[in-house]
């Protein structure tokens, strides 16, 4: 099915250690992002994408690293990790107008930094 | 952008109409109004978008009024897995930081 996929589903890390998560899209939307959401509370943007080799920071950008080198993928990369990145990630993806879609979500990556 | 508030929660019984009502006075001339649901451990999906009056599609209604400072979402007929935190989001539909999210409401449908 058409969609936003993420990988992966859970992870654990040590702190310091550094990942990527992963994030694919094969609807051809120009629209990227990452958000984050703390338990209890809405997302927070972290990074965004208006198309392959374009980004820009959101919300809480410290300790995240996005590129855009196509249009279906948009990985996030987390440089040292902390305990204080302990999150569920969610990547959405639209059409750059977005005004009668809106985004569409993967189904998200439970992150725990221990 | 855009702030919005909405109440942090709302209960309604099986079967009921739901109107959940979003505040937003600072609205822009260019900005859409849109509405997400999530469930627990998934991603927000979108349910309606609208600009003014009224919107319609098969999961809900979207009214507007003319000052555009509040919008209401209906949801008929509410069944239990309709049990969600429901997001109100508004901004440029051709801006990528238009997604910022409040706390939503969190609906619960009891039987």
């Amino acid at each position: 099915n058409a969609g936003v996929t993420q990988t992966p589903k859970f992870q654990v890390l040590k702190t310091g250690q550094s990942m990527t998560l992963q994030c694919a899209q094969d609807m051809n939307h120009e629209y990227m992002s990452w958000y984050r959401q703390d338990p209890g509370m809405g997302l927070r943007l972290i990074h965004y994408s208006v198309g392959a080799g374009i980004t820009d920071q959101g919300e809480v950008p410290n300790g995240y690293n996005v590129s855009r080198s196509t249009t279906e993928d948009f990985p996030l990369r987390l440089l040292s990790a902390a305990p204080s990145q302990t999150s569920v990630y969610f990547c959405a993806s639209s059409h750059r107008t977005g005004r009668n879609y809106g985004y569409t979500f993967g189904s998200g990556t439970r992150l725990t930094v221990v | 952008l855009a702030k919005t508030t909405q109440p942090i929660s709302m209960d309604s019984y099986e079967g009921q109409e739901v109107n959940i009502t979003c505040s937003h006075n600072n609205i822009a001339t260019n900005d859409y109004i849109t509405w997400y649901q999530q469930f627990p451990s998934q991603g927000p999906r979108f349910i309606i978008q609208g600009y003014k009056t009224k919107v319609t599609n098969e999961v809900a209604s979207l009214f507007i009024p003319a000052d555009r400072k509040s919008s209401t979402l209906s949801l008929p007929r509410v069944s239990l897995s309709d049990t969600a935190v429901y997001y109100c989001l508004v901004g440029d539909g051709g801006s990528a930081r238009q997604l910022t999210f409040g706390s939503g409401t969190q609906l619960t449908v009891l039987p």
